[in-house]
């Protein structure tokens, strides 16, 4: 039930192509879900995130889905770069006693290629 | 730049030593996070501080410990070190006020146990 399971593995799009990743979680208490991105040799970065109580949020090309009844989250983005080129990690948390939410837990993250 | 400085970058130990890792917060971030990145289990949370004080537990074992000192640095304590344990072990700090749960990452302390 803590898990967050994140398919594909591995993406190759060409530049300029639309690129898909889809989270799928078990846990209902989870209400906050966060996108991150790592480069090699860096930390994770957030890229966007989403609570529940929306089906979807923009942020330029990056855009979350997220369809709660069927408990499954998807970042969407749009006319990929080279520089997109990164791995891309879904997350989830809930509040813990002190209110914070930052004890995610990730998904196992996809390896993004972006062809020029 | 996250402005979460790590220390250091790379170790490499022996089995059963024991190891000490130190993160330094942004500054005015009040909580720290400690997250353990490995290929067969990925990113797990291990730990959090905040203000000094321990607030959140994630999968840390026994022969692991961390704390939070009054400057809000942080030190993990790996020890008994086995060779499972490599690993690339992040701190990531955050204001940690409500809707505003994004997390800083630092760029990590690859641990090497030969």
């Amino acid at each position: 039930q803590q898990q967050v399971k994140q398919s594909p593995q591995s993406l190759i799009v060409q530049k300029g192509g639309i690129s898909i990743i889809n989270c799928a979680y078990e846990n209902t208490a989870f209400d906050y879900f966060p996108w991150y991105q790592q480069f090699p040799g860096k930390g994770p970065a957030l890229l966007i995130a989403i609570r529940p109580d929306v089906s979807e949020k923009k942020e330029g090309r990056f855009t979350i889905s997220f369809n709660k009844s069927a408990k499954q989250f998807s970042l969407h983005i749009m006319d990929s770069q080279p520089g997109d080129s990164a791995t891309y990690f879904c997350a989830a948390s809930w509040a813990n006693y002190g209110g914070s939410q930052g004890n995610l837990i990730f998904g196992k993250g996809t390896k993004l290629s972006v062809k020029p | 730049d996250s402005g979460v400085t790590q220390t250091p970058k790379h170790l490499i130990t022996a089995t059963g030593q024991r190891v000490t890792l130190r993160c330094s917060p942004r500054s005015g971030d009040l909580s720290v996070y400690w997250y353990q990145q490995s290929l067969d289990q990925g990113l797990q949370f291990l730990i959090q501080y905040y203000n000094g004080e321990e607030r959140a537990k994630g999968n840390i074992l026994e022969r692991f410990s961390a704390q939070q000192f009054p400057d809000l640095h942080s030190e993990l304590n790996l020890s008994s070190l086995e060779l499972g344990d490599s690993a690339l072990y992040f701190c990531a700090s955050s204001v940690d006020v409500a809707h505003d749960e994004k997390l800083f990452f630092g760029s990590g302390t690859q641990l090497s146990v030969l």
